[in-house]
């Protein structure tokens, strides 16, 4: 399948960890990408090539992956984390595709 | 700064077609590829195309091919989406973002979206 799924929603309390999954078949051969939108807001790259940590994107969030699925941590949560999170990745056709999404609640 | 900016709000009736623009600056406009993402209200981004400034190469999803056209023009550092037949399901936010070609995969950048508004 070419579609990248997400859970819907997760519910997180201050300080403690999310970990946010992201599942497809393309993901076994292709690296995934983290985006934050707030609303109102564009996306925000968070995490390129499924570890890697863009300057300026705090030390909390961080990913990992293992065969089809790819993982966004955000350790020590914040208030401020409260948003929507996308994966995507790319088939080796050079088409894109983004996952199902996920809103982050921060009780 | 690098900065993708993006027209405020376009609607249009049932039928029509949509041309939506992307003006890049802050950097060298053809060593990035541009892509086309809209966001339905309350969804998740969808992935529409993508252009090389330099050649002028395009790949579109399955979904909108033959509806969706995307082109450039170097001498205004500026990329276009026209979107054909539009209909309600496709009033959205359209956005462009950029993505190094000699590195591709990530939309590091992106403009701050275009609300397209699809009524009779």
């Amino acid at each position: 399948s070419s579609e990248l799924t997400q859970p819907p929603s997760v519910s997180v309390s201050p300080g403690q960890t999310a970990r946010i999954t992201c599942s497809g078949d393309a993901l076994a051969k292709q690296f995934a990408y983290w985006y934050q939108q707030k609303p109102g807001q564009a996306p925000l790259l968070l995490i390129h090539k499924d570890t890697e940590r863009p300057s300026g994107i705090p030390e909390r969030f961080s990913g990992s992956t293992s065969g089809t699925t790819v993982t966004l941590t955000i350790s020590g949560v914040e208030a401020e984390d409260e948003a929507d999170y996308f994966c995507q990745s790319a088939h080796s056709s050079g088409t894109y595709v983004f996952g199902t999404g996920t809103r982050v609640s921060v009780l | 700064q690098v900065q993708l900016v993006q027209a405020g709000t376009e609607v249009k009736k049932p039928g029509a077609s949509v041309k939506l623009s992307c003006k890049a600056s802050g950097y060298t406009f053809t060593t990035y590829i541009i892509h086309w993402v809209r966001q339905a209200p309350g969804q998740s981004l969808e992935w529409m195309g993508w252009i090389n400034p330099g050649n002028h190469n395009t790949k579109y999803s399955q979904k909108f091919q033959g509806r969706v056209t995307i082109n450039r023009d170097t001498s205004a550092n500026t990329a276009y989406m026209e979107l054909s037949s539009l209909r309600s399901e496709d009033t959205a936010v359209y956005y462009c973002a950029r993505d190094l070609i000699s590195d591709a995969g990530s939309l590091d950048f992106w403009g701050q979206g275009t609300l397209v508004t699809v009524s009779s």
